[in-house]
């Protein structure tokens, strides 16, 4: 199985900073790469796919770069609507993996 | 607008089995993979398993495939997923989520607890 690593598994920032939350492959992925945001008390939501990819409706603050094993989700000028768990998960291969998700904090 | 509506989920006995449904408007079911992903009470993502638009071919994590099994109903947009021999680590919320490459939509969740 394809392991995801996730990090950090918590942040605090404050409104208006940009903040980065890492996912590291345990292989090569070939940015076969999601990432989902989940608010509170509410279902997991499409952000970015393959990578660097934003979903319809997804605000340009929020980007993804990355390749191989190495990704990352990046959010700039940080909003109150944005506190979530993030994580990230591999379509490269079966089974299916998810990282163990970012909790992120106001300050 | 896609909604998928989950249900069937409640307090259940170890070894016992349930079964979940997800009844799905708003798209054409039947041209669709379907998924069942997991969260764990610590928030644990785990993928379940997926199936093929026609339900002719159905994949499963590894760990899951002998006691879980995922199957559809086109004609009534709904999507099951039979859990047997239930165990306490398979407490979780349920959801299940269209699948193309990958999970982008989510219905709202169905929490199972195992517990005696």
């Amino acid at each position: 199985d394809i392991q995801m690593t996730q990090s950090p598994a918590s942040l605090s920032a404050s409104l208006g900073e940009t903040v980065t939350i890492e996912c590291l492959a345990s292989e090569d992925i070939y940015s076969n790469l999601a990432w989902y945001q989940q608010k509170p008390g509410k279902s997991p939501q499409l952000l970015i796919y393959y990578a660097n990819s934003l979903n319809d409706g997804v605000p340009s603050r929020f980007s993804g770069s990355g390749s191989g094993t190495q990704y990352s989700l990046k959010i700039n000028s940080l909003q109150s609507e944005d506190v979530s768990i993030y994580f990230c998960q591999q379509n490269y291969d079966s089974p299916l993996t998810f990282g163990g998700g970012t909790k992120l904090e106001l300050k | 607008e896609v909604q998928l509506v989950e249900s069937g989920g409640g307090l259940v006995q170890p070894g016992a089995s349930l079964k979940l449904s997800c009844v799905a408007s708003g798209f054409t079911f039947s041209d669709y993979w379907m998924s069942w992903v997991r969260q764990t009470p610590g928030k644990t993502m785990e993928w379940i398993g997926d199936i093929k638009y026609d339900g002719s071919y159905t994949n499963y994590a590894p760990s899951l495939k002998n006691r879980f099994t995922i199957s559809r109903d086109n004609a009534k947009s709904t999507l099951y997923l039979q859990m047997s021999n239930v165990r306490s680590e398979d407490t979780a919320t349920y959801y299940c989520t269209t699948r193309t490459n990958w999970f982008a939509y989510w219905g709202q969740g169905t929490l199972v607890t195992v517990s005696s």
